[in-house]
């Protein structure tokens, strides 16, 4: 079973609208975290957002807000008053705890497929 | 404002040959990855490291080899390259194992 599953392969906004990009996850572990993180076509990988499994409130950051529905175990990412320089691959990623045989314990961090996003002007 | 520093950018080697991608940081992480990245996927843990001199295996680390002698450098080396290690590599670290990882610009290699 996919750990994280991003559904919407790519996307697509008008400049100045909201979009919404979906992730749902699937743990055992009752203290996990989830992460956004945007590559644009230069390649690198930038943190966008973070959520905790204990957190209240949904996180928000600038523009970028998750919409944590823990019960439905999905994570969205909600880009408001999307720009140009939005468009890029956006993929979503949940920490677990996890110790492998005879290794330490680490966080480990299971990526989805990504989102790419396109933003029309 | 270095951040995690990778280097090269863009490597093209020969199958059979060695190379050591280099990584560091100057944000005192104990943590530290290496991920790769194939066309159109997610990223894979290779190795991570929870501080210097301890490494550990991800899901994908055959064919790599891994050192932790700082808390600084975290290389990745490729023994006897092959084809299939075409892909971009990524390394992260991280303060903490939940805190967000934060990544290089990569490394494309390719393997002909």
């Amino acid at each position: 079973a996919q750990k994280i599953t991003q559904t919407q392969p790519g996307m697509f906004v008008q400049e100045k609208e909201a979009v919404t990009l979906d992730c749902t996850y699937d743990t055992s572990d009752p203290s996990y975290g989830l992460f956004w993180y945007k590559q644009p076509s230069s390649g690198e990988m930038i943190f966008l957002i973070y959520q905790g499994s204990y957190d209240q409130q949904n996180a928000t950051e600038g523009r970028y807000s998750l919409n944590f529905q823990k019960a439905r175990k999905s994570a969205n990412l909600v880009i408001s008053a999307s720009q140009l320089g939005d468009s890029a691959m956006y993929f979503c990623a949940m920490r677990e705890r996890f110790r492998p045989a005879g290794g330490t314990s680490y966080g480990k961090l299971t990526f989805g497929q990504g989102t790419i996003l396109t933003v029309h002007p | 404002n270095a951040g995690v520093t990778q280097t090269p950018k863009f490597r093209i080697l020969k199958i059979g040959q060695s190379m050591t991608l280099q990584c560091t940081q100057d944000m005192n992480h104990n943590y530290m990855y290496w991920y790769r990245q194939d066309p159109g996927m997610g990223l894979k843990l290779i190795y991570y490291s929870v501080g210097a001199g301890i490494t550990d295996k991800g899901e994908v680390p055959n064919g790599y080899n891994v050192s932790r002698s700082t808390t600084e450098d975290f290389p990745l080396r490729l023994e006897l390259a092959a084809p299939s290690q075409t892909s971009v590599y990524f390394c992260a670290s991280s303060l903490s194992s939940n805190q967000p990882q934060h990544f290089g610009d990569g490394t494309r290699l390719s393997i002909l």
